[in-house]
């Protein structure tokens, strides 16, 4: 079955602070994976996105990592500040004839002061 | 990144009447939108996936005559709740991707937040 599932399902963390979020899926066939940031209220916004090949992708303080041979990827957050608040919301393309998202249930982080 | 808008944001409607969701790609042609919906503390859930110029397709157990789907041009795609109830209430995302781009990231609306008292 296609899952997507992340752990944990909540954080809190001191503002300053780093902390990693853990995704593993069972999406067959894999085409990439992104890790979507999703702000209460509003629609989802882009972090990450990985092919196969790729191992980790930065962009700013998010780091992901994909192993594609255990399935699992995880995204890093470093030196939190309080706009970090949100859903993280880990996502499998399957590359089937029409690529379709499957979604993880996120992680809501809270950065606290 | 590639902007797709919303409207409205917010909208609150009484039970039996019908509201429509606009979902515009600003800056790109999309083939293909998709609609979800999201419960609260819940992932997106796809309804169907919006074709323009051609029917929409819907997931399982997402009444086609209940929510209306139109992609009229390459920019824009309507849901209409028809005969809206209370358990309609949610929230209602977009998204799309650009044309020929499948295997690029999709760019999400800001939502829109349905309720039916």
């Amino acid at each position: 079955k296609n899952q997507v599932e992340q752990s944990p399902q909540s954080l809190i963390i001191l503002e300053g602070k780093n902390c990693t979020l853990q995704c593993n899926y069972t999406v067959s066939p894999f085409s990439n994976l992104r890790w979507y940031k999703q702000d209460t209220g509003r629609g989802p916004v882009s972090l990450t996105i990985m092919t196969f090949s790729e191992n980790t992708k930065s962009n700013g303080r998010y780091t992901a990592t994909l192993d594609a041979d255990t399935k699992q990827s995880s995204l890093h957050i470093t030196a939190s500040q309080l706009s970090d608040s949100a859903s993280y919301i880990c996502v499998v393309m399957r590359n089937t004839g029409f690529q379709k998202l499957v979604f993880g249930t996120g992680t809501r982080l809270l950065v606290s002061p | 990144g590639a902007v797709v808008s919303q409207h409205p944001s917010r909208v609150i409607c009484k039970s039996g009447t019908s509201v429509k969701i606009e979902c515009r790609s600003l800056d790109f042609q999309a083939t293909t939108m998709f609609w979800y919906r999201q419960f609260p503390k819940q992932s997106l859930m796809l309804m169907a996936t919006s074709n323009e110029g051609s029917k929409a397709t819907y997931e399982q157990g997402v009444e086609k005559d209940k929510f209306l789907i139109n992609h009229a041009s390459l920019t824009l795609s309507t849901l209409t709740v028809t005969s809206a109830h209370p358990e309609d209430s949610s929230f209602y995302i977009c998204s799309a991707r650009e044309v020929g781009q499948s295997n690029t990231e999709a760019f999400f609306g800001q939502g829109t937040r349905l309720t039916v008292v």
